[in-house]
């Protein structure tokens, strides 16, 4: 079945620079791939897609790649803020003609002012 | 911006109790998910609905669990004879599908604590 993984349970990085978040899957051929933005206690954000034959995508401090061939995705923020502090997911969509969208375990990124 | 409505935000139960989590999902979003999440562990799929019945679902969704679309709007989840152990968030998401790719909306999840 497939799998997904984010290497990095937590990860803290000082205001301004750049945080680079991991996300790995296995045993699937994914169409695109999806980042999420969890804060504490509410349900997660859909914040971008990239697609299977886009190399990298770009919204605002936000840089998503995806290597088919390595089987990863990065997920950057540049310019990082405190209030980018949040956990982060990467998602598989569905496969094999279901629906299920399929969630890592989460990266939590903690911006130290 | 449209969004997905949960209620209640918080219940707290008995074991063996019954409880139902409530979703208005948007409007004109077509599937319908649950899904749940335990403390400081990832969200799991639990099931996803589409046409007025369960299209897929995973092994947690056991014969204590059910989902309806009683009329048109209203999507509930319900636990027959909860434990302990399904005290989590449950969040309710509706799909929107642009381009061939599947986007989902939460809720802002329902908290259940089963003592």
């Amino acid at each position: 079945s497939q799998k997904i993984e984010q290497n990095s349970e937590a990860l803290n990085i000082q205001e301004g620079k750049t945080a680079t978040l991991t996300c790995n899957y296995t045993n699937y051929s994914p169409a695109y791939l999806q980042w999420y933005r969890q804060d504490p206690g509410r349900g997660p954000v859909f914040l971008l897609l990239i697609r299977e034959n886009e190399k990298e995508k770009r919204k605002e401090r936000l840089k998503v790649t995806f290597d088919t061939t390595l089987k990863q995705s990065l997920f950057h923020i540049t310019a990082s803020q405190p209030a980018d502090s949040a956990t982060y997911l990467c998602a598989l969509p569905p496969s094999g003609g279901y629906q299920k969208v399929t969630f890592g375990t989460g990266t939590k990124l903690q911006v130290i002012p | 911006e449209p969004e997905v409505t949960q209620t209640p935000s918080h219940q707290v139960t008995q074991m063996g109790q019954e409880v139902i989590l409530r979703c208005v999902p948007i409007s004109n979003h077509l599937y319908f998910y649950w899904y749940r999440q335990i403390l400081g562990q990832k969200v799991e799929f639990l099931v996803s609905f589409y046409n007025n019945e369960i299209s897929e679902k995973s092994e947690i969704f056991d014969d204590q669990f059910s989902v309806e679309r009683p009329d048109g709007s209203n999507f509930t989840l319900k636990i027959r004879s909860t434990k302990l152990e399904d005290s989590a968030m449950y969040f309710c998401a509706s799909l929107s599908q642009s381009s061939g790719a599947n986007v989902l909306t939460f809720g802002a999840g329902s908290r259940l604590t089963v003592l």
